[in-house]
């Protein structure tokens, strides 16, 4: 079946430390993305990349990084710049980049990351 | 900018009832709405959707009609069972200002008790 896996599900880091969280993706989708969630205040865009080696920052990038070496992965690293990473991360795939309302996200199980 | 603001949860509801989660946007032109659900633990999915004024989006027994007149894109669903449990989130994209990211609202929790 098709569809986005994302690793580790549970994630626990002491501070100071890089996590990078996995999110492949067997869709053919051209358009990656990858979202934070946080309890009453939805999701927010970290990062998107609509082609391979390439991408943009979304509204919350600061302390992330992501890579798009290959079409059917898209990590996201978690710095020790971010200040507040304890968090339910969620990574998604559209066919295109989304520009339209025929073009829908399809999202992985997600990620949940506990900063001790 | 484009936003969204979903009506505040969570929402209680006994098997059986019906339910309606509020949804208005701000947006010029006519963005796409749509609602995705989120059961406990896992991601996102789409649940339906709508692409110009006055469509109905229908699945699962839910629907949701785009009303341009009141920025409105409500959610529901005549008899809610408790397998519905689960947090719902309306979003946009498009419009005169597209940025081509689709906008969330905050969500809202759904609990249906039998």
């Amino acid at each position: 079946d098709g569809g986005i896996t994302q690793s580790p599900k549970y994630l626990f880091r002491k501070e100071g430390q890089n996590v990078t969280l996995s999110c492949e993706q067997n869709l053919n989708h051209d358009a990656m993305y990858w979202y934070r969630q946080d309890p009453g205040q939805g999701l927010r865009l970290i990062y998107y990349s609509q082609i391979v080696n390439d991408f943009q920052k979304g509204d919350i990038a600061e302390g992330y990084s992501v890579s798009r070496e290959k079409k059917e992965s898209f990590p996201l690293t978690v710095t020790s710049a971010q200040k507040n990473p304890t968090a339910f991360y969620l990574c998604a795939s559209s066919i295109e980049a989304v520009s339209s309302g025929a073009n829908v996200l399809t999202f992985g199980a997600g990620s949940r990351l506990t900063v001790l | 900018g484009n936003s969204v603001t979903q009506m505040e949860g969570p929402v209680t509801l006994s098997e059986e009832a019906f339910l309606t989660i509020n949804c208005t946007y701000t947006a010029t032109g006519y963005p796409s709405l749509f609602w995705y659900v989120q059961y406990p633990g896992e991601g996102l999915q789409l649940l339906l959707k709508a692409t110009k004024a006055d469509d109905k989006g229908s699945n699962k027994g839910f629907e949701a009609t785009y009303r341009k007149e009141t920025t409105s894109f409500h959610l529901e669903k005549g008899s809610v069972q408790v397998s519905d449990s689960a947090v719902y989130f309306c979003a946009l994209i498009g419009g005169s200002s597209n940025t081509g990211k689709l906008i969330f609202g905050q969500g809202t929790t759904l609990q249906v008790k039998p």
